[in-house]
């Protein structure tokens, strides 16, 4: 079964700090990883999107990195601040019936 | 313009009521498509349209009736609703579409739907 699991659901950390959330994907075959960020009530803002060729994507103080051969992915935030206070969603796309297959998240707070 | 626009952005109705929720892009992509996301859960896959077609519906109970009027239009007719309906409704775009996903989509805000 085509599954994304995110890890930790939940965070808290200090303003400043920095933190690395985890994605494992069964998703097969693969096509990209994306990652987003969705704050509260709004719609998700995609941050990175990478191949199976790519290793590793930067935007601004977001860094994701990809291991297509044990189907891992982390995002990296340098830096918090209070705005990156958000949930952030981890997606697979692969060559089936279903365009997107979509983690539950893992909820970031970020605290003065 | 990289801007994915939803109207309304709330909307409160009770079960017989008839609404619809509109979504507009100006990016020239091809492809829309309806998500349907209630609270900490991910969104789901509601319909796809590509080259204003249906390409994919979800299963999707016929009381959402989708409709792309032309290539910058999505809209969503909704009629005899449930409560357990409620959730956040977001659009989204990309430039196409094909079962690979290659595309980046963009979301719009969402509308925020709460049926009585």
């Amino acid at each position: 079964k085509n599954q994304v699991e995110q890890s930790p659901q939940s965070l808290i950390i200090l303003e400043g700090k920095n933190c690395t959330l985890q994605c494992n994907y069964t998703v097969s075959p693969f096509s990209n990883l994306r990652w987003y960020k969705q704050d509260t009530g709004r719609g998700p803002v995609s941050l990175t999107i990478m191949t199976f060729s790519e290793n590793t994507k930067s935007n601004g103080r977001y860094t994701a990195t990809l291991d297509a051969d044990t189907k891992q992915s982390s995002l990296h935030i340098t830096a918090s601040q209070l705005s990156d206070s958000a949930s952030y969603i981890c997606v697979v796309s692969y060559s089936g019936n279903t365009p997107l297959v979509f983690g539950k998240g893992t909820r970031l707070s970020v605290i003065a | 313009d990289t801007e994915v626009t939803q109207t309304p952005k709330h909307l409160v109705m009770g079960m017989t009521n008839k609404k619809s929720l509109k979504c507009e892009q100006h990016m020239g992509h091809r492809a829309m498509y309806w998500y349907k996301q209630k609270a900490k859960k991910p969104p789901e896959l509601m319909f796809v349209y590509s080259y204003e077609k249906l390409s994919i519906n979800e299963s999707v109970p016929s009381r959402f009736s989708p409709e792309c009027p032309n290539s910058s239009l999505l809209n969503l007719h909704l009629h005899a609703l449930q409560p357990e309906d409620s959730a956040l409704y977001l659009c989204a775009s990309s430039q196409l579409w094909d079962r690979g996903s290659g595309y980046t989509q963009y979301f719009g805000p969402g509308t925020r739907l709460t049926v009585l």
